[in-house]
This record gives C-alpha cells, sequence and structure tokens, in this order.
C-alpha cells in the first residue's frame, strides 16, 4: 500500500520568512496530493491540493508543487505570519481512492 | 461544518467495554472514512467506505468494526476497547476520487 513520508517534523521560521514543507509517497499510481492544516484543538482542513496532470499549484502565498517522476510533492508557505502556525499534513490517494497522510509537521512562526 | 458530525465529543470508558462512536453526514457523500490521531503517528485510517454496503480496511483495523446500511451514516465500533485505542477519532466524508476530504470535529476516546 501506499506510503507517505513528510519531512521535517518540526520547522521554525522567521515571521516574513518561507516554510518549505517535503513529503514522498511510494505509489506510482497516486494522482491526487491535498494539504491539511491543523490548528490546536480543531479538525484538519483543505489548504491546497494538486492532481497529477499539473506540476504546481499556487493560491495567494501558499503553493504546492509535485514531481511525479521523483514520488515527491512539497508546500511553500511565504511571507508567513503568526496565524500560519499549526500542524500541516500532506496525503495521498491510493489507486483504491483511500487517503494516506504524512506524520506532520508542526510548524512555528517565531516573532 | 455542520454537515458532518461526531457523537459523542468526549468519552471516558473501561477496559473491555464495547464503545461506538458515530459518524453522521448530510451531504450525500459517496466516501466515508474513519482515521485515529496519535502524537508522532499523524492521522492513521482504520476503515472506508466507498458506498453503502461496501466498507474495506485501512492501515490500522485490528480491534475495530464498521458497517454502513445508509450513506449518511458510518458507525465505528471498538468490540472491546484496549487503553492503546485511546485516541482522537475523526470521521471524514467525500464526494468521489480526488476530491477534498472534511472531516468531522472529533471524538475523544479516553479507555482506562
Amino acid at each position: 500500500g501506499e506510503n507517505v513520508e513528510q519531512h521535517p517534523s518540526t520547522l521554525s521560521v522567521q515571521e516574513g520568512d518561507s516554510a518549505v514543507i517535503k513529503c514522498t509517497y511510494s505509489d506510482s499510481a497516486s494522482n491526487y496530493f491535498p494539504w491539511y492544516k491543523q490548528e490546536l484543538g480543531k479538525r484538519p482542513q483543505l489548504i491546497i491540493d494538486i492532481r497529477s496532470n499539473v506540476g504546481e499549484k499556487k493560491d495567494q502565498r501558499i503553493a504546492v508543487t509535485l514531481n511525479k517522476t521523483a514520488k515527491h510533492f512539497s508546500l511553500h508557505i511565504t511571507e508567513t505570519q503568526p496565524e500560519d502556525s499549526a500542524v500541516y499534513f500532506c496525503a495521498a490517494e491510493e489507486r483504491d481512492d483511500k487517503i494516506i497522510f504524512g506524520k506532520g509537521t508542526r510548524l512555528h512562526i517565531l516573532p | 461544518d455542520a454537515g458532518i458530525t461526531q457523537s459523542p465529543r468526549y468519552k471516558i470508558t473501561e477496559t473491555g467495554r464495547q464503545v461506538t462512536l458515530m459518524c453522521h453526514q448530510t451531504w450525500s457523500h459517496s466516501y466515508m472514512f474513519w482515521y485515529r490521531q496519535d502524537l508522532g503517528h499523524g492521522l492513521r485510517l482504520i476503515y472506508y467506505s466507498a458506498a453503502a454496503d461496501i466498507t474495506d480496511k485501512g492501515e490500522v483495523p485490528d480491534g475495530y468494526v464498521v458497517s454502513r446500511s445508509k450513506t449518511e451514516n458510518f458507525p465505528l465500533t471498538l468490540e472491546s476497547a484496549t487503553r492503546s485505542q485511546t485516541s482522537v477519532y475523526f470521521c471524514a466524508s467525500r464526494p468521489g476520487q480526488r476530491y477534498e476530504q472534511y472531516f468531522g470535529p472529533g471524538t475523544r476516546l479516553t479507555v482506562t
């Protein structure tokens, strides 16, 4: 089955700097890759997703890149703000439609 | 967000007892999922369902049972609760492949 690896587990960046979180997946048939943000005590919520027919997608300060050949995808957050502090999860959809998550990255935005 | 609900939100039970966590969605989404969230493990898939009367195992199904007789409901039962099943449980639904998955508010379960 699918295995999703996520790095780093913890990331601290100065407010205003950029943050990058990287994930790899194992199933070459996977073709949908969502990213979720989870604030403390709350449910995960989708922030951006990418399908395998595109290599990059951007939504304001957030972008995701996908390299299907290398089986890795990354989340980029620019001009970080205090409200970006949260846990971020990458995920990949397996060929049998289930979504497998990485273990998460705790992002700290330092003042 | 009111479209997917979970009950109870908090539950304390004893080892060996049976407990059922409920999940209800009002969107008529085809797919429903159960995850558990533990520190250091992220979100691990327990069971999922592609439609009513169709269920399949996820990454960590042992000790759990699911059913889906109606599209809108997807209960999760712990047949004989163990301390290792202490966790936060999230239900989720999605309308189809390659679409956003919506999470419920979660159930915090403690097994003593």
